[in-house]
């Protein structure tokens, strides 16, 4: 069964410091995609970033960056100089295939990390 | 283009009566999920559609049921609810074409069960 661990449940930082979220996963599978998914208060999910696993090379967006790290089934994301904004719930993910395994789409969620950013 | 749209988004039952909630997408994509989340627990699969005419379980289906209306839209019923289908459920859809996929959500239903 897949399985995915944010085992930071919450973090508190001071505006601009750098934070990087923890997530984990287990998979049998070859072929998976690792997602990142922000929850502000508002409530709503907002997609981040998919990697697929044959792609291990990191990736900056702006202020954010992720480490893919196969050999640790490792999926961790740095929000580098973090402002208030950035205060929500993150959530790390897992895909799997659909039923025929042509397709992905059913995710495993971790439980995810609480980050606040204060003034 | 609204992407996914829930309604209601918030409601209020007692014990024992029955609901649906609804969702429908204009991405025409082909899946559809329904997630339920809970304090500390993250979001949880209840029941998917991978393509219009098709439905599966998926992690907590226990107690709730599924229409796939079309391509568009996707209900979750609950027949009769219970306290601990107090939850924030989630609706969700991807593309569902080989390597392109990613999930975009719905803005989510407040459901409470007295």
């Amino acid at each position: 069964a897949q399985k995915v661990t944010q085992a930071q449940t919450e973090i508190s930082v001071v505006e601009k410091e750098d934070v990087t979220l923890d997530c984990v996963y287990e998979t049998r599978d070859t072929t998976y995609y690792l997602f990142w998914y922000k929850q502000p208060p508002s409530g709503e999910l907002v997609f981040l970033i998919r990697r697929n696993s044959f792609d291990e090379q990191n990736e900056i967006s702006g202020r954010y960056s992720w480490n893919f790290q196969k050999s640790t089934s490792s999926f961790n994301f740095t929000i580098t100089a973090s402002q208030v904004v950035d205060s929500a719930v993150y959530f790390c993910a897992l895909s799997e295939a659909l039923a025929g395994g042509t397709s992905y789409g059913k995710l495993t969620f971790g439980q995810g990390t609480i980050l606040t950013v204060h003034p | 283009n609204a992407g996914v749209t829930q309604t209601p988004k918030f409601q209020v039952l007692k014990t024992g009566q029955s609901m649906t909630l609804q969702c429908a997408q204009d991405m025409n994509h082909n899946s559809m999920y329904w997630y339920r989340q809970d304090p500390g627990m993250g979001l949880r699969l209840i029941y998917y559609s991978a393509s219009e005419g098709t439905t599966d379980k998926g992690e907590v289906p226990n107690g709730y049921n599924v229409s796939r209306l079309n391509k568009r839209e996707f209900s979750l019923r609950l027949e009769s609810a219970a306290p601990s289908q107090t939850s924030v459920y989630f609706c969700a859809s991807s593309a569902a074409q080989g390597t392109q996929e990613t999930q975009y959500f719905g803005p989510g239903t407040r459901l409470l069960v007295l």
